[in-house]
């Protein structure tokens, strides 16, 4: 079945610098998504990549997708303390793609 | 404003009373469904709803029931809540597949 596994688990660096966070998943999918959750909060959409796209950017955001290694990994640039969060890839599993398949996260800590 | 709402924010209740959180959303989706989220486990769908009056099971529907009479409700039941219930729970609806709008979340503890 379907499952989304970010890497790594923890993420710790400096303001400025850039994050890339992981994710791979199993089954074939027709997109995958992205989504940020500070602490204890709802999680908020942040991108959504088409299975025949490689790329896809938004704002400091860039996401890049290999469905021949089924992976994907979103990148965030010239990082800011309020990107501190816990980042979820989302592939999509059910039969018709219906639902959302999340894993544990990525926690990304950003120190000023 | 768009929105996703669940009543209540916060819950501390014992094991066996019979409680409900409400989920409304205004945006107007035929998809909704709910998760949990629990330390080390991730989010896992509960129960999702593909339309009125439509409702399937998720990864865990053990202990929950779910019911959708009207497009913007879909509340979560547990009919005889139990400790390993204590959970955060969310609520989410958008396109199905898509993108989805994420409530801000119930807190449950179950003693």
């Amino acid at each position: 079945s379907q499952q989304g596994e970010e890497d790594p688990q923890a993420l710790s660096i400096q303001e400025g610098e850039n994050a890339t966070m992981n994710c791979s998943y199993k089954t074939s999918i027709n997109n995958l998504q992205w989504y940020r959750q500070n602490s204890g909060r709802g999680l908020v959409h942040l991108i959504l990549i088409r299975s025949n796209e490689r790329e896809k950017h938004s704002g400091r955001l860039r996401v890049t997708l290999d469905t021949s290694k089924k992976s994907s990994s979103l990148l965030i640039t010239a990082s800011r303390a309020a990107d501190t969060a816990s980042y979820f890839c989302a592939p999509p599993g059910g039969t018709g793609f219906q639902k959302l398949v999340f894993g544990t996260g990525t926690r990304l800590l950003v120190s000023p | 404003e768009a929105q996703v709402t669940q009543n209540p924010r916060y819950l501390i209740t014992v094991t066996g009373k019979k409680l409900t959180v409400t989920c409304s959303q205004n945006m107007n989706h035929e998809y909704m469904s709910w998760y949990r989220q629990d330390p080390g486990l991730g989010l896992r769908q509960i129960y999702y709803s593909m339309n009125v009056e439509v409702t399937d099971k998720g990864d865990v529907p053990e202990g929950y029931k779910v019911s959708r009479k009207e497009k913007r409700n879909f509340p979560l039941i547990l009919e005889s809540p139990s400790p390993n219930q204590t959970s955060l729970y969310f609520c989410a609806t958008g396109p199905a597949g898509g993108a989805q709008f994420f409530g801000p979340g119930t807190r449950l503890t179950v003693l």
